[in-house]
């Protein structure tokens, strides 16, 4: 069972460019999150989506990101017209539905490092 | 805001001693605390958790203490192995019975040398 993909692993953009994170879940699972990690400081939750529903954005910019995760392929988290300051690692994060899960956690995927020159 | 604080950016322990590592939280209604270990380059994996009803959770060589009277929790780690050097976040869960919505301390960095 393959754990959480994130693509790309690393990713560069100039100022005024749109970035596209694409995250995989665990197989069988419904629930992705995403979560930004800038530098020196700990993960901070973005946005939590089921199949084709957003449950809680709470944490994401009100501008410029937004965020999906269709019936069929990956979870998007598209930022649009980047700026310096979106330069972090962000992390995406599945679990199963919530009649299936034996422990209350979600599992991660290796982050995509963004770059904004 | 910062609702889970660790105050301690790096620590440093032999092997074969005990690591401690802390958090605390403001908010009294986090009910469910969870530990993370990261390694570099790869996202953070599931290490331990409590809840709030529990004062002690063990696994293996790993046990979380929580005092809630302090909002305080802290992650044992003994004996210490090189192996455990990574950057070790703690979480916690801001609605009862769900944890759908994980609050992150900022990290602590420990180093376990020979």
């Amino acid at each position: 069972n393959a754990g959480v993909m994130q693509n790309p692993r690393h990713l560069v953009r100039r100022r005024g460019q749109e970035a596209r994170l694409r995250c995989s879940p665990m197989k069988g699972h419904s629930h992705v999150y995403w979560y930004r990690q800038l530098p020196e400081e700990g993960l901070k939750f973005m946005v939590y989506l089921q199949k084709e529903n957003i449950i809680d954005e709470s944490g994401m910019p009100k501008e410029r990101f937004s965020a999906e995760f269709p019936k069929e392929g990956p979870s998007i988290l598209r930022i649009q017209q980047v700026v310096r300051g979106d330069s972090a690692a962000y992390f995406c994060a599945s679990s199963p539905p919530l009649l299936e899960r034996d422990t209350d956690t979600q599992y991660f995927g290796p982050g995509t490092r963004l770059t904004v020159l | 805001d910062q609702q889970v604080k660790q105050n301690s950016p790096s620590l440093s322990v032999q092997e074969g001693r005990i690591s401690i590592l802390n958090c605390d939280y403001t908010n009294s209604m986090f009910d469910y605390f969870l530990w993370y270990k990261k390694y570099p380059a790869e996202g953070p994996t599931f290490l331990i958790s409590i809840s709030s009803i529990k004062d002690k959770n063990e696994d293996g060589r790993f046990t979380v203490f929580l005092n809630k009277s302090a909002k305080h929790l802290s992650l044992h780690i003994v004996p210490s192995q090189p192996g455990d050097s990574a950057v070790y976040f703690c979480a916690a869960s801001p609605v009862p019975y769900n944890t759908d919505k994980l609050i992150f301390g900022t990290g602590t960095r420990l180093q376990v040398f020979p």
